[in-house]
């Protein structure tokens, strides 16, 4: 079975905090993605990348970066931190091969507070 | 704007009995449509795909697709406590990079024993 690991199940920062969130895949996926949930909102997506060192920006990118240096790891990096992205933020993989009908494999998500 | 709208919940139906998932979408020419369990604290997992008008079974579960009506929608047939959780219909817009799918806000269900 694919396998996304995310770092951190919990994390509290403070405002203004350079924050980092790891993401590792174990199935060689080309593409992997960056979604943030919140209640009510469902699940939006920040960035996504399809090959090293390639990245798009989702629908929500303000106040966030990624970083994808291998193919396995793809990092998503809020350059200071604010309350309001105080939320649950779940990695994905898909492997790319399938066209539209890829299925997205989720990590366990990462809870992240800002105070 | 691309949008994806899922009937308000939470959906609560007796055990046994079955329970209907509703979801719109506002991007006419959508190729793929997705419905994820997510179970409360847990990750979304993949439950359907269907991409054609149409039926498509697996199990106790059946998605339904209307493309002229740019409707989607999930059957659970004898619900079981189980089946109690959010489900979220994800659709790929045409023309959008692969795999960059569309979440709605979700419908929550829960599953009276």
């Amino acid at each position: 079975d694919v396998k996304v690991t995310q770092s951190s199940r919990y994390l509290v920062k403070r405002t203004g905090e350079k924050v980092f969130l790891e993401c590792v895949q174990d199935m060689d996926h080309e593409n992997m993605f960056w979604y943030r949930q919140d209640p009510g909102l469902g699940l939006r997506l920040i960035y996504f990348s399809y090959d090293v060192k390639m990245k798009e920006k989702g629908d929500i990118p303000e106040g966030y970066s990624v970083s994808r240096e291998k193919k396995e790891r793809f990092s998503l990096i809020l350059e200071s931190a604010s309350t309001n992205q105080t939320s649950m933020y779940l990695c994905a993989s898909s492997s790319g091969t399938g066209g539209f009908n890829e299925k997205l494999f989720f990590g366990s998500g990462t809870q992240l507070s800002v105070l | 704007q691309k949008e994806v709208e899922q009937n308000s919940g939470p959906l609560s139906v007796p055990e046994g009995a079955i329970a209907s998932l509703n979801c719109t979408y506002s991007d006419r020419v959508s190729q793929s449509f997705f419905w994820y369990r997510q179970y409360s604290g847990k990750s979304p997992e993949l439950i359907m795909s269907i991409y054609s008008n149409g039926d498509k079974e697996d199990g106790r579960f059946t998605a339904q697709l209307n493309k002229a009506s740019q409707y989607v929608s999930l059957l659970i047939r004898d619900s079981q406590p189980s089946d109690s959780a959010t489900y979220l219909c994800a659709v790929n817009p045409f023309g959008t990079s692969y795999d960059k799918v569309i979440f709605g806000p979700g419908t929550s269900l829960s599953v009276i024993p």
